[in-house]
C-alpha cells in the first residue's frame, strides 16, 4: 500500500553539526515530496520541497535530495541550531491526487548546546 | 497575512455533544484541508476541498464526522455525537493549488472529549 515512513523516530546533535534526516517512501507515482517542521504546540509549517524532475534543492541551510531509484528522501540541515528542535515531517503527493499529501510519522531532532 | 485561522483553540467537552471546528484559509487559496493529528496515527489527512468542492473524504473516520465548506473564506469540521477516541489535535490547512502543493497549517485545536 501507499506509505511514507522515517528511518529514525529520534535524532540528537551538538549544537553546530548537520543533521540528517530520512525517509522513504513507496508510491513511485508520486511527483512532489515536502519536508515539514513542527514545533511543539505549533502547526506543521513548510520548509522546503522538491519535485520529482529533480534530485537536489537548496534553501537556506537546508537541503533536500531525492533518490526516486531507492524512493528514499533527505533533509540536511547545516550548522543545526537549538531552534532547529522539533519534529520534522516528509510528506509525499500521489500524481493526479490533486493536493493530497500522504505524511510519515515524523522524526524528532534534539539538539544540544 | 493572518495565516490559516482556527477556532477554537482548546475544546473540552463531554461525550455525546457536539462539536463544530472552525477554520479561514488564507485569502486566496483554493485548496482547503482537514488533518487529526494523534501520537497512535500520526497526521492523517480527514477531507479536502478544491474550490469550496469536497474532493477526497475518505479519510473521514466515520458518519460521526462531516465538513463543510459554503464559501471560499470559511470551512466547519463537525463532530456529532463525540466520542472519547475523537480526542486530538485538529489541524487545517491551506494552499494554492496552482501554484505547486505546499499547504499552510493552521495553529490547530486540540480537541478533548471526557
Amino acid at each position: 500500500g501507499e506509505s511514507v515512513g522515517l528511518h529514525l523516530p529520534t535524532l540528537s546533535v551538538q549544537e553546530g553539526d548537520n543533521s540528517i534526516i530520512n525517509c522513504a517512501y513507496s508510491n513511485s507515482a508520486s511527483d512532489y515530496f515536502i519536508w515539514y517542521k513542527q514545533e511543539s504546540g505549533k502547526g506543521p509549517q513548510f520548509i522546503i520541497d522538491i519535485r520529482s524532475n529533480m534530485d537536489k534543492r537548496q534553501g537556506q541551510r537546508v537541503t533536500v535530495l531525492l533518490n526516486k531509484t531507492v524512493k528514499h528522501l533527505s533533509l540536511q540541515i547545516a550548522a543545526t541550531q537549538p531552534g532547529d528542535s522539533a519534529v520534522y515531517f516528509c510528506a509525499e503527493n500521489p500524481y493526479n491526487q490533486g493536493g493530497k499529501l500522504i505524511f510519515g510519522q515524523g522524526t524528532e531532532l534534539s539538539v544540544k548546546p | 497575512d493572518a495565516g490559516v485561522i482556527q477556532s477554537p483553540r482548546h475544546e473540552v467537552t463531554e461525550m455525546g455533544q457536539e462539536v463544530t471546528l472552525r477554520c479561514k484559509p488564507i485569502s486566496g487559496h483554493n485548496s482547503l484541508f482537514w488533518y487529526r493529528q494523534t501520537m497512535m496515527r500520526g497526521l492523517e489527512l480527514l477531507i479536502y476541498f478544491n474550490n469550496n468542492v469536497p474532493i477526497d473524504d475518505s479519510g473521514m473516520p466515520e458518519d460521526r464526522f462531516s465538513a463543510k465548506m459554503p464559501n471560499a473564506s470559511f470551512s466547519t469540521l463537525k463532530i456529532q455525537p463525540s466520542e472519547p477516541r475523537d480526542s486530538a489535535v485538529y489541524f487545517c490547512a491551506s494552499s494554492l493549488l496552482t501554484s505547486g502543493n505546499e499547504q499552510y497549517f493552521g495553529p490547530g485545536t486540540r480537541l478533548t472529549v471526557t
